[in-house]
């Protein structure tokens, strides 16, 4: 069976802290692709990063970092300094070869003044 | 680039009645997919099209549920006799592919209350 575990229902931090956003992931796919999504209390998703299963390469985006690990099926989400902005639910996202996503229950940030 | 866009954005039934939403997705854009999303949940995939042919469909899609996308540009998804528990949010998604796995791109959603 495919699907994606953010054990964090909720976290709260205080602007300008670092936070990091878990995903564990389970499928028996050798080729498979994991994402994350935002999703603002505006409620549209967006798209943040793609990661195909043979990229394990660490990837930094502004204040945005993703660590995929493979041996432990991770790929884990950490914003920097964080911002007011930045408060939303974050989705992880697991898509077998040309196919649907399959989310995670997802993880609430707010992100205090 | 015009994103993806649903129609209606909100809309309240009685239980019983048929609704009918509708996404069209960003121009050229091959794939398309819908989504159901209930309050505290990560969305849950319903069914997927490429060009005009429905390739996938979950089991979540009961026979009350249809969806189309005739031409392959716009889709509908109507869902008849409706019940209280198809309350949620239907999100509709797009991407291009030519083989592999690819970026889905949402719309706003359809936020559906039955009464």
């Amino acid at each position: 069976a495919q699907k994606v575990t953010q054990a964090q229902t909720e976290i709260s931090v205080v602007e300008k802290e670092d936070v990091t956003l878990d995903c564990v992931y389970e499928t028996r796919d050798t080729t498979y692709y994991l994402f994350w999504y935002k999703q603002p209390p505006s409620g549209e998703l967006v798209f943040l990063i793609r990661r195909n299963s043979f990229d394990e390469q660490n990837e930094i985006s502004g204040r945005y970092s993703w660590n995929f690990q493979k041996s432990t099926s991770s790929f884990n989400f950490t914003i920097t300094a964080s911002q007011v902005v930045d408060s939303a639910v974050y989705f992880c996202a697991l898509s077998p070869f040309r196919g649907k996503l399959i989310f995670g229950q997802g993880t609430t940030l707010q992100v205090k003044p | 680039d015009t994103g993806v866009s649903q129609d209606p954005r909100h809309k309240i039934t009685k239980r019983g009645q048929n609704v009918t939403f509708r996404c069209d997705p960003i121009s050229e854009h091959n794939r398309l997919y819908w989504y159901r999303q209930t309050l505290g949940q990560g969305p849950e995939f319903l069914t997927y099209f490429q060009n005009e042919a429905q390739l996938e469909k979950s089991r979540l899609l009961s026979d009350r549920f249809s969806a189309e996308r005739p031409k392959g540009s716009f889709s509908t998804l109507e869902i008849q006799r409706t019940e209280q528990g198809d309350s949620a949010m239907y999100l509709c998604a797009s991407s291009f592919g030519t083989g592999g796995t690819d970026t889905q791109y949402f719309g706003p959603g359809t936020r559906l209350t039955v009464l």
